[in-house]
């Protein structure tokens, strides 16, 4: 069985400050581990991804990720929030078909 | 090269009516996956289809949920007799065969939203 959580319903974050959006994932066999945004009334729009090599990945708008083994962990960071980066953030794990941690809302203010 | 297509964008049905909901995959893509994201919750997994072929439907209700993506045409989700727990955000996304990890990940469209008044 697979599971991908994010402990923190909401994160708020100062603009210009930096950014953390956690994320554990709980996974038999290898983890294929994504970030993917929501914005009010949208679709998903795909943010960065980690299949293998390195641990920290660079993805869209400036956000990255590492991925660590031994803490099961994959969190998204950004060195300087915008406001425009706030929206509903979705970790998760392709095991055969994406399962999704339950969001984050990230809320910057100016 | 459009994305995935999803329509309708918006879908308002009275309870008892049915609910069609439509997907057409981006140009190349053979794997269809529906998603729902209930009010206040995450997104969650109901099926996935390939053309002509249910791959994995454990996510989809027993009763009144059924998929298909035929051979030609977009791929299908019909609500049968909806209720006032159907009103959710309906997801679809597609992929390219998935068995090469490069190509692991999906393209969202943009979803349908489905009232049941």
């Amino acid at each position: 069985a697979q599971s991908v959580a994010q402990p923190e319903d909401q994160v708020n974050v100062a603009e210009g400050n930096p950014l953390t959006v956690k994320c554990t994932y709980s996974v038999s066999g290898n983890p294929y581990l994504f970030w993917y945004v929501q914005y009010p009334n949208r679709g998903l729009q795909f943010l960065l991804k980690y299949i293998t090599g390195d641990n920290l990945v660079k993805g869209s708008y400036g956000f990255e990720a590492e991925f660590n083994k031994s803490q099961t962990s994959f969190h998204l960071k950004k060195p300087s929030a915008l406001v425009s980066d706030s929206a509903l953030y979705f970790c998760a794990n392709q095991g055969g078909k994406l399962i999704f941690g339950q969001g984050t809302e990230l809320s910057v203010k100016p | 090269n459009a994305g995935v297509m999803q329509n309708p964008r918006h879908l308002v049905r009275r309870r008892g009516q049915e609910a069609r909901l439509r997907c057409s995959p981006m140009k190349g893509h053979s794997h269809v996956y529906w998603y729902r994201q209930l009010p206040e919750e995450g997104l969650k997994f109901m099926v996935y289809l390939q053309k002509e072929n249910i791959i994995d439907e454990s996510g989809m209700p027993k009763e009144r949920f059924s998929a298909e993506f035929p051979k030609e045409g977009p791929s299908i989700l019909r609500i049968q007799q909806v209720v006032r727990g159907d009103s959710a955000a309906y997801f679809c996304a597609s992929s390219p065969t998935p068995s090469n990890p490069a190509n692991y990940g999906y393209t969202f469209g943009s979803g349908t939203r489905l009232t049941v008044v």
